[in-house]
């Protein structure tokens, strides 16, 4: 029945360590977003694929970068996390991204520690 | 500016009442949607209910309706017979539709809902 899934759950990594998250879909979907939320604030936007093509905000750090191999994964990788790197990560999906009625399906994120 | 305003960091309401979360946007794209999701303490965002700009009736899914007051610029989430497990977060978001950006979901600061037994 999971729809979004993404791996770990939970993720400890060393400062300056590289590590990588994924997420899967069996939606099917054209859009995939990766969303970083810190403790007790709202989700905020990292990138986002149509398809194949990037799409990155433009307060994104540098550190952070995607992959989109096929359309069920997507990986967000975090070349030297920092302490501020730590939060939770959350993937989401749409089937399209025009329309103000598309609805995005969220993965049950991944906890990141930074250490 | 901010775009979704929350007023309501943590609200608390009795088992089997009805509560209302607030929720006031700000754009100026004709055509947007709106959102509430639900963020309980595992972290998964649950999508609860949709109201879009042109739509004329309130949104309804079972328990969750929206009281979407256009003129106003607001789309409070009303949650009837309250249970305990709808103690969560809940995120109020607005997608803008006819302009560029549109693929971008602008969360609020959440309130967090605590219901009592």
């Amino acid at each position: 029945d999971a729809m979004v899934i993404q791996n770990p759950r939970y993720q400890v990594t060393q400062f300056g360590k590289p590590v990588t998250l994924s997420c899967s879909q069996t939606l099917n979907h054209n859009v995939m977003y990766w969303y970083q939320q810190k403790s007790s604030q709202a989700p905020k936007l990292l990138f986002h694929y149509y398809d194949k093509d990037f799409n990155n905000e433009a307060d994104t750090p540098d550190n952070f970068q995607s992959r989109r191999p096929n359309t069920s994964f997507c990986f967000l990788d975090i070349r030297s996390p920092g302490l501020g790197d730590a939060a939770m990560y959350l993937c989401a999906t749409s089937r399209d991204r025009a329309g103000e009625d598309n609805e995005q399906f969220f993965g049950p994120g991944t906890r990141l520690t930074v250490l | 500016a901010q775009k979704i305003t929350q007023t309501q960091p943590g609200m608390f309401v009795q088992e089997k009442e009805a509560v209302t979360l607030d929720c006031t946007y700000d754009t100026s794209d004709p055509s947007y949607g709106l959102f509430w999701y639900k963020q309980p303490s595992s972290g998964e965002m649950i999508f609860l209910i949709y109201q879009g700009s042109y739509d004329q009736q309130n949104a309804t899914e079972g328990r969750y309706s929206l009281n979407f007051q256009k003129a106003r610029k607001s789309a409070n989430l009303v949650i009837s017979a309250s249970q305990l497990g709808d103690s969560a977060m809940y995120f109020c978001a607005m997608r803008e539709g006819s302009q560029g950006g549109s693929e971008k979901l602008v969360f609020g600061k959440g309130t967090k809902l605590t219901v009592n037994p």
